[in-house]
């Protein structure tokens, strides 16, 4: 079964600076998506931003970026020029390819700090 | 174009009793899943539905049940209440397709179970 690890269930950063969340999972596909969601004290789920495990690329979405690392199983997501309203709980999630449910990750809350 | 709707937003139900709740999909979403989140478990998938038929299942006991209608609203039911059944429960709906896993989720439907 897949997995997904968030080692950091807390973290901190300053306004206007740049914070990176890890996360990994464990997989013995080849061909999966991977998430990250967002979620602020108004519960409500958000897409920040997706990869695609057959893209090279890292994927990017305005202020947020992911470093892929694919033999690593690692997938971080780095927020730059944070703000007041990035503070949340973030999920990384897994989906194997095809319709499978998501997997997600026990969570990092993120505080930003004015 | 209307999020995913979810009703009730809140409930409070006493050990022992059933609870009925609703979600209503992104117009031309035809997947709906969902999850149960608590502090202890974090997300875990309960199942999923695409043109009304049951097409994953999470680990849960027989007392979890759902169902999708041809409008693809989907309901879930839960009898027979534990304390443990409080929770916040997420519907997420989705495109479904072959090369696409991108899930949308409602505002959530939290149940308190006394």
């Amino acid at each position: 079964a897949q997995t997904v690890t968030q080692s950091q269930p807390e973290m901190s950063v300053q306004e206007a600076e740049t914070v990176t969340l890890s996360c990994t999972y464990d997989t013995s596909e080849s061909d999966y998506y991977l998430f990250w969601y967002k979620q602020p004290p108004s519960r409500q789920m958000i897409l920040v931003i997706r990869q695609e495990a057959y893209k090279q690329q890292n994927a990017t979405e305005n202020r947020f970026s992911v470093n892929f690392q694919k033999a690593a199983k690692s997938f971080s997501l780095k927020i730059s020029d944070s703000q007041l309203g990035d503070a949340a709980m973030y999920f990384c999630a897994f989906s194997q390819s095809g319709n499978t449910p998501l997997v997600f990750g026990k969570g990092t809350r993120l505080s930003v700090i004015a | 174009k209307a999020g995913v709707t979810q009703t009730p937003r809140y409930l409070i139900k006493t050990r022992g009793q059933q609870v009925t709740l609703s979600c209503s999909p992104i117009s031309g979403h035809r997947s709906v899943s969902w999850y149960q989140q608590t502090p202890g478990q974090g997300l875990q998938f309960l199942f999923e539905y695409f043109s009304e038929t049951q097409r994953n299942k999470g680990n849960f006991p027989g007392r979890f049940s759902g169902r999708q209608f041809s409008n693809s609203r989907s309901e879930m039911n839960v009898s027979t209440l534990e304390l443990g059944d409080s929770a916040l429960y997420l519907c997420a709906s989705s495109l479904a397709g072959r090369t696409t896993y991108e899930q949308y989720f409602g505002p959530g439907t939290r149940l308190t179970v006394t």
